[in-house]
């Protein structure tokens, strides 16, 4: 069984803050690491595919780093916002086989 | 450009009946994969379909079933509902290759009393 680990599972942060939380996942067989935000009544949105060890990616405030041999990868916010609100998932590729999800975190600005 | 169409929105079933889920999926994209998100949870895989074939399937059992149209739709039926069926199902489509990340409809909430 594979299992992806988020943390924390949710997270309070001051507006302007920047902030970071973990995905965890089993470091034999990498094939690629998703992260998607999933905002309260919309659908969860592709933020970033990562495949290689030592990938870091950025989109604006976000961004991403990616480690295969220790099964890690860290998603950072920069200055947070209220629109920012919304739950993380991060979601892990072994082989060519299914996208198989964490739980998620919830992350709140506070303003 | 739409992204992915999921209908209906939100249905009631009854324990023992049969519902069927659709997917549009978002054009250019030939892959459909349907997830299960029960409170608390993160996604879970139910099947994958390319090229109107099942190609990967999760853990459900077979009262779980799928189908995917020529023009790329899909549909998720699932026979003899219980009340542990009651969840979010969400449709996500993207090109067969596996770098690309999933474009998600917002999901069908299914209530089963």
């Amino acid at each position: 069984i594979l299992n992806v680990e988020q943390s924390p599972q949710s997270l309070h942060v001051q507006e302007g803050d920047s902030t970071n939380f973990t995905c965890s996942f089993p470091s034999s067989n990498f094939y690629a690491l998703h992260w998607y935000r999933w905002e309260t009544a919309k659908s969860p949105e592709a933020l970033f595919v990562m495949t290689l060890n030592g990938d870091e990616k950025k989109k604006g405030r976000i961004s991403a780093t990616l480690n295969t041999k220790e099964g890690y990868s860290y998603l950072y916010i920069k200055g947070s916002q209220p629109e920012d609100s919304a739950t993380y998932l991060c979601a892990f590729r072994f082989g060519n086989e299914k996208l198989t999800f964490g739980t998620g975190t919830r992350l709140t600005i506070i303003p | 450009d739409a992204g992915v169409t999921q209908s209906p929105t939100h249905l009631i079933k009854t324990r023992g009946q049969q519902v069927t889920l659709r997917c549009s999926p978002k054009s250019g994209h030939d892959t459909v994969s349907w997830y299960q998100q029960a409170l608390g949870q993160g996604p879970q895989f139910i099947f994958q379909y390319y090229e109107e074939e099942e190609r990967q399937r999760g853990n459900f059992p077979d009262r779980f079933s799928g189908h995917q149209f020529p023009n790329y739709s899909s549909e998720l039926n699932v026979n003899a509902l219980l009340l542990g069926d009651s969840a979010l199902y969400l449709c996500a489509s993207s090109p067969y290759h596996p770098n690309y990340g999933y474009t998600f409809g917002s999901g069908t909430r299914l209530t089963v009393v």
